[in-house]
């Protein structure tokens, strides 16, 4: 039970440039999540998925795209990446059951860094 | 919309001792879950214990647990024999739950905890 994949695991760009952060899970959770954490702080929200096809904005969405294709998968692009996007990008997924982590499972996180 | 409160930035404790971290947060929803989670400096998001609104006893989970008060919208958190493991990011979140809820947690500025030997 891999629970939920990000790749990649460091990541540096330039500013301008673009890039999509991967994130899969084996888990058939319906809800997904875009987390960004800045050095010292809490976890913001950027996107969420509630099923596929279905996005919506979270929090900090500026500077940020997603897709939800499948199930499994919900990738987030950046487009003209800016310094104020270097942060660590965590993917997670939820169900509505409660098990032993009350349905949430994260991912191992994306340290980014715009240059 | 809800928010968390951690006012506590950082705190030192000594092993074997117990620490309390605290916890605040505001919200229009009447069913609604609370979170603890510990990040140590690895990075990965480590699940602790989890209070929903309507439980009754406060929630534990080995040396952890929690003191939730509703009426006063807090949820802090316990440590007991403070462990040098324990050194740590600790993080409360919270989540509304009701049926066409999403789900998604927000989450407090967070505490850093070092447990001196």
């Amino acid at each position: 039970n891999a629970g939920v994949t990000q790749t990649p695991k460091f990541r540096i760009l330039k500013i301008g440039q673009s890039m999509t952060l991967q994130c899969a899970q084996d888990m058939n959770h319906n809800y997904m999540y875009w987390y960004r954490q800045d050095p010292g702080m809490g976890l913001k929200l950027i996107y969420y998925s509630v099923g596929a096809g279905i996005t919506d904005k979270g929090e900090v969405p500026n500077g940020y795209n997603v897709s939800r294709s499948t199930t499994e998968y919900f990738p987030l692009r950046l487009e003209l990446a800016a310094p104020s996007q270097t942060s660590v990008y965590f993917c997670a997924s939820s169900t509505r059951r409660q098990d032993s982590d009350y349905g949430y499972t994260f991912g191992s996180g994306t340290r980014l860094t715009v240059v | 919309a809800q928010k968390i409160t951690q006012t506590q930035p950082g705190m030192f404790v000594q092993e074997k001792e117990a620490v309390t971290l605290d916890c605040t947060y505001d919200t229009s929803d009447q069913s609604y879950g609370l979170f603890w989670y510990k990040q140590p400096s690895s990075g990965e998001m480590i699940f602790l214990i989890y209070q929903g609104s309507y439980d009754e006893q406060n929630a534990t989970e080995g040396r952890y647990s929690l003191n939730f008060q509703k009426a006063r919208k807090s949820a802090n958190l316990v440590i007991s024999a403070s462990q040098l493991g324990d050194s740590a990011m600790y993080f409360c979140a919270m989540r509304a739950e009701h049926i066409f809820n999403d789900y998604k947690l927000s989450f407090g500025a967070g505490t850093t905890v070092t447990v001196r030997a």
